[in-house]
């Protein structure tokens, strides 16, 4: 089965700097796609940035870029120049080529010092 | 292009009523899912349909139950609500399995 482990419940970050959130996955499949999702206090969730696992090069989108370790099974997004815009719950979440659904992690929730 | 859409938005429940969310799409995705959020526990999945006329289980089903009569309308009954049934539900959709969801804007349901 798979699983998604978020290790660190909140994270908070200076206005204008960089942060990273950590995410690692457990599958015995070799073919799958990995996503952050961001969760602002308006409650909608918004895709972020995907990444496919047969790709080695590393997604980003704008300030958002991932580091993706596929022998170590982590995805960890760092999130650069930080802005009150960010302040937000992360959720990381992966599914299996060919499988229905996503699994989600637990959530970080990240909070920007202005 | 409305995404996905659900109702209520908010909604309070006694213990034993029952009540159906509605979740609506309009991008004509296959695939549709109910997610309930609660805190510390990230988001569990609930029921699926891979396809109109399917239905299938996810991992917290119990006390729910869903219908995909139409593909773009995917429906969250609870027959008798309990406290425990208190939490944020979400709707999603996929266009393929390879993709990620578009979500609602969630419901917030509190069973009292």
């Amino acid at each position: 089965a798979q699983t998604v482990t978020q290790s660190q419940p909140e994270m908070s970050v200076q206005e204008a700097e960089t942060v990273t959130l950590s995410c690692t996955y457990d599958t015995s499949e070799s073919d799958y796609y990995l996503f952050w999702y961001k969760q602002p206090p308006s409650r909608q969730m918004i895709l972020v940035i995907r990444q496919e696992a047969y790709k080695q090069q590393n997604a980003t989108e704008n300030r958002f870029s991932v580091n993706f370790q596929k022998a170590a099974k982590s995805f960890s997004l760092k999130i650069s120049d930080s802005q009150l815009g960010d302040a937000a719950m992360y959720f990381c979440a992966t599914r299996i080529q060919g499988a229905q659904k996503l699994v989600f992690g637990q959530g970080t929730r990240l909070t920007i010092n202005p | 292009n409305a995404g996905v859409t659900q109702t209520p938005k908010f909604r309070v429940l006694k213990t034993g009523q029952s009540m159906t969310l509605l979740c609506a799409q309009d991008m004509n995705h296959e695939y549709m899912y109910w997610y309930r959020q609660d805190p510390g526990m990230g988001l569990r999945l609930i029921h699926y349909s891979v396809g109109e006329g399917t239905t299938a289980k996810g991992e917290v089903p119990d006390g729910y139950n869903v219908s995909r009569l139409k593909k773009q309308n995917f429906l969250l009954g609870l027959e008798s609500a309990a406290p425990s049934q208190t939490s944020v539900y979400f709707c999603a959709s996929s266009y393929s399995n390879s993709r990620g969801y578009t979500f609602g804007s969630g419901t917030r349901l509190t069973v009292v």
